[in-house]
């Protein structure tokens, strides 16, 4: 079965500096999003990428896609205390299914 | 954007009775919804596949007679936690996938989730 691993599993910055969060599958995926979650509260949708090599941004975040599609990472520039939470990584093993996520990465940013 | 919700959004309840959550697709026809299940600090673990019409697909170790999935319209799905045990707290969470074709910029839309504790 398809296997999302993420790292780091936590992560503390200090407000403004740069960070970057990894998500690797053992299998080519279909489709790979990202999110962000609160403890406790619902999912919200960052983005999702589906072509290798494709790269997207919104405000200060960049996720990308490599180009076998195994391997996407997302980057947030100059960190505010309001990027903190819960990042996750899901992926479409094939289209259609359910998505299956990585364990998340917790981060806070001190400021 | 495509709007799912989820009610209630807070449930406390005894232990040996039931509880039914509702998801719902509110600006688009979902005719498959998935419940995953979050334990505090973990990730999110999918429980079962609903589909409109047809009996819901459970993932391993899922118990399908303590957790009933009802997916009767293509706006509605529910799940009964029947005779629930305080190990069956948790945060659960639906997702409505749109049919391809239709105008939405992705695929999948997460609910707000409904936190059930029982006592």
């Amino acid at each position: 079965s398809q296997e999302l691993e993420q790292s780091p599993q936590s992560l503390i910055v200090q407000e403004g500096k740069n960070l970057t969060i990894n998500c690797t599958s053992s299998k080519t995926l279909y489709g790979l999003y990202w999110y962000k979650q609160k403890y406790g509260e619902g999912l919200i949708f960052l983005m999702m990428l589906q072509k290798g090599g494709e790269e997207k941004s919104h405000e200060k975040i960049t996720a990308k896609l490599d180009e076998k599609k195994q391997q996407s990472s997302l980057h947030i520039t100059a960190s505010q205390p309001s990027h903190a939470g819960i990042y996750l990584c899901g992926a479409d093993p094939q289209a259609g299914t359910a998505l299956i996520f990585g364990k998340g990465t917790t981060l806070s940013v001190s400021s | 954007g495509a709007v799912v919700s989820q009610h209630p959004s807070r449930v406390i309840c005894k232990s040996g009775t039931s509880v039914k959550i509702e998801c719902r697709s509110l600006d688009f026809q979902a005719t498959t919804m998935f419940w995953y299940r979050q334990f505090p600090k973990q990730s999110l673990m999918l429980m079962a596949t609903s589909n409109e019409g047809s009996k819901a697909t459970y993932e391993q170790g899922v118990e399908k007679d303590k957790f009933l999935i009802n997916h009767a319209s293509l706006t509605l799905s529910t799940l009964t936690v029947t005779s629930a045990h305080p190990e069956d707290s948790s945060f659960y969470i639906c997702s409505a996938r749109a049919p391809r074709g239709q105008d939405l910029h992705y695929e999948q839309y997460f609910g707000p989730g409904t936190r059930l504790t029982v006592t």
